[in-house]
C-alpha cells in the first residue's frame, strides 16, 4: 500500500545546527510529496511540497528534494531556531486518491 | 474567519453515547476531509467529501462512524456508540477543489475527543 515511513523522534538540538529529519516512502504510482508542520497548540500547516521527481520544494529554510530513486524526501535547515521547535509530518498524496497517508510525526525541540 | 474552524475543541462523553463533531470549511473550498490523529501518530484519513457528497468513505473504520454535509459547506461527524479506543484527535481540512493531489489541504485546530 501507500505509506511514509518518517525519522522517529524526539530531535533536540541547540540553536543555529544543522536538521535533518528523514522520510522514505512506497507507493503505487507518482505520488507529490509535502512536509507539514503543527506548532504547540495549532494545526497542522504546509510547509512545503514537490509534485514531481528532482523537483525541491522550500519554505522559511526548510528545504526537501524528491529523489524517485531513493524514494525519499528529507527534511533540511542549515541553521534552526527556536521558533522552529514543533511536529513535522512527511505526507505524501497521488493523483485521484483524496486522502493524503502521513508519517508518524517528528517532535524537534530546539534549544537557545 | 480565514481558516478552517472546529467546534468544539474539546469533548469528553462516556463509553456508548453519541458525539456530533462540526467542521466549518473555509469559504468557497469545494473539497472537505476529515482524519484521526491518535496519540504519537500522524493523521490517518477517514473522509472526502466534493461538494455535498461523499467521495471517498473508506477510511471510515466501521458503520458507527457516519458524516454529512448537506449544503456543502458545513459537515459533521457522527460517531454513535462511542468506544474507549475512538479517543483521538479529529481533524478537518478543506482545499479548493478535490480530486487531484495538487490542491492544497487546509487543516483546523481539530476536536479533541476523549470516551470514557
Amino acid at each position: 500500500g501507500n505509506s511514509v515511513t518518517q525519522m522517529e523522534g524526539p530531535v533536540t538540538l541547540s540553536e543555529e545546527a544543522f536538521l535533518t529529519i528523514n522520510c522514505t516512502y512506497t507507493a503505487t504510482g507518482y505520488p507529490s510529496l509535502f512536509w507539514y508542520v503543527q506548532y504547540p497548540g495549532e494545526g497542522l500547516q504546509l510547509l512545503l511540497k514537490a509534485t514531481k521527481a528532482d523537483d525541491k520544494g522550500s519554505n522559511k529554510g526548510f528545504e526537501a528534494t524528491y529523489r524517485k530513486e531513493t524514494t525519499s524526501f528529507h527534511l533540511e535547515k542549515g541553521s534552526v531556531q527556536v521558533s522552529d521547535s514543533a511536529v513535522y509530518f512527511c505526507a505524501l498524496s497521488l493523483y485521484n486518491n483524496n486522502d493524503m497517508r502521513f508519517g508518524a510525526g517528528t517532535r524537534l525541540t530546539v534549544k537557545p | 474567519g480565514a481558516g478552517v474552524s472546529q467546534t468544539p475543541s474539546n469533548k469528553v462523553t462516556e463509553k456508548g453515547k453519541y458525539v456530533e463533531l462540526r467542521c466549518d470549511p473555509i469559504s468557497g473550498h469545494t473539497a472537505l476531509y476529515w482524519y484521526r490523529q491518535s496519540l504519537g501518530q500522524g493523521p490517518e484519513f477517514l473522509i472526502y467529501f466534493q461538494g455535498t457528497g461523499a467521495a471517498d468513505d473508506s477510511g471510515l473504520p466501521n458503520d458507527r462512524f457516519f458524516a454529512v454535509r448537506p449544503e456543502g459547506s458545513v459537515s459533521t461527524l457522527k460517531i454513535q456508540r462511542t468506544e474507549r479506543g475512538d479517543s483521538a484527535v479529529y481533524l478537518c481540512a478543506s482545499s479548493r477543489q478535490g480530486g487531484t493531489q495538487y490542491n492544497e489541504q487546509f487543516f483546523g485546530p481539530g476536536t479533541r475527543l476523549t470516551v470514557l
